[in-house]
């Protein structure tokens, strides 16, 4: 069965650094998310992306952040500057349709220290 | 703003019970719902959607109702085993987002 995948698992990173979190969606979806979730917290909605462009972002979704899909099967989310309260499971996401069911990759553990 | 929330933190029930969960929303009239498990340090992992038109929906042991008027929806697991222990989450349509509630912790003992 076809599976969203991201690398990688666990990043640490410094404070003030750069990363980028990479992801592969199901191969034939055309919609793509990022997610973040804090440690015991609920799972929140970043940004959505279609047809190279942002459908949609929330307010955590600042300046600090960017997505890409530089070829056609990743997706990419890159924090600038990385800050202590960036620190949480990031999952990409990615659906067939605008309105279809969403499924979700195994997620990317970041620490920032 | 949309506001979900799941009626209780954690539920505790014993093998072969049915479990319910229930969701309950805010301010919105999404097109559907959805139900996602999690365990602890994975991503969500889809079970079941139910539409606007839809009353209930069914997939092996697991059952979603949806009512619009009271903005509720129940999940129900029958027969439970303790490999249905996990974080159950609730899910709005928020347009190009899916909205989650902040879960509820299964527990099944044998």
């Amino acid at each position: 069965e076809p599976e969203v995948t991201q690398t990688p698992s666990h990043q640490v990173t410094q404070m003030g650094q750069e990363v980028i979190l990479r992801c592969v969606p199901i191969s034939n979806h055309l919609y793509f998310y990022w997610y973040r979730q804090i440690l015991g917290q609920k799972v929140e909605f970043l940004v959505s992306f279609y047809n190279n462009e942002i459908s949609e972002k929330s307010e955590i979704f600042d300046d600090q952040f960017s997505v890409e899909r530089p070829d056609g099967s990743n997706f990419t989310l890159k924090i600038r500057s990385t800050k202590l309260e960036d620190s949480a499971m990031y999952f990409c996401a990615s659906s067939a349709g605008g309105y279809d069911t969403q499924y979700f990759g195994p997620g990317t553990r970041l620490t920032v220290l | 703003s949309q506001k979900i929330e799941q009626n209780s933190e954690a539920l505790n029930i014993q093998e072969g019970k049915t479990a319910t969960l229930t969701c309950n929303y805010t301010n919105y009239s999404p097109a559907y719902l959805q139900w996602y498990r999690q365990d602890p340090g994975r991503g969500p992992v889809f079970l079941l959607l139910i539409r606007e038109n839809e009353k209930e929906k069914r997939k092996e042991r697991l059952k979603v109702t949806f009512d619009t008027t009271l903005k509720q929806s129940l999940f129900h697991i029958t027969a439970s085993q303790p490999a249905d222990s996990a974080t159950y989450l609730c899910a709005l349509e928020g347009g190009f987002k899916t909205i989650f509630g902040a879960g509820t912790r299964l527990f099944v003992k044998a």
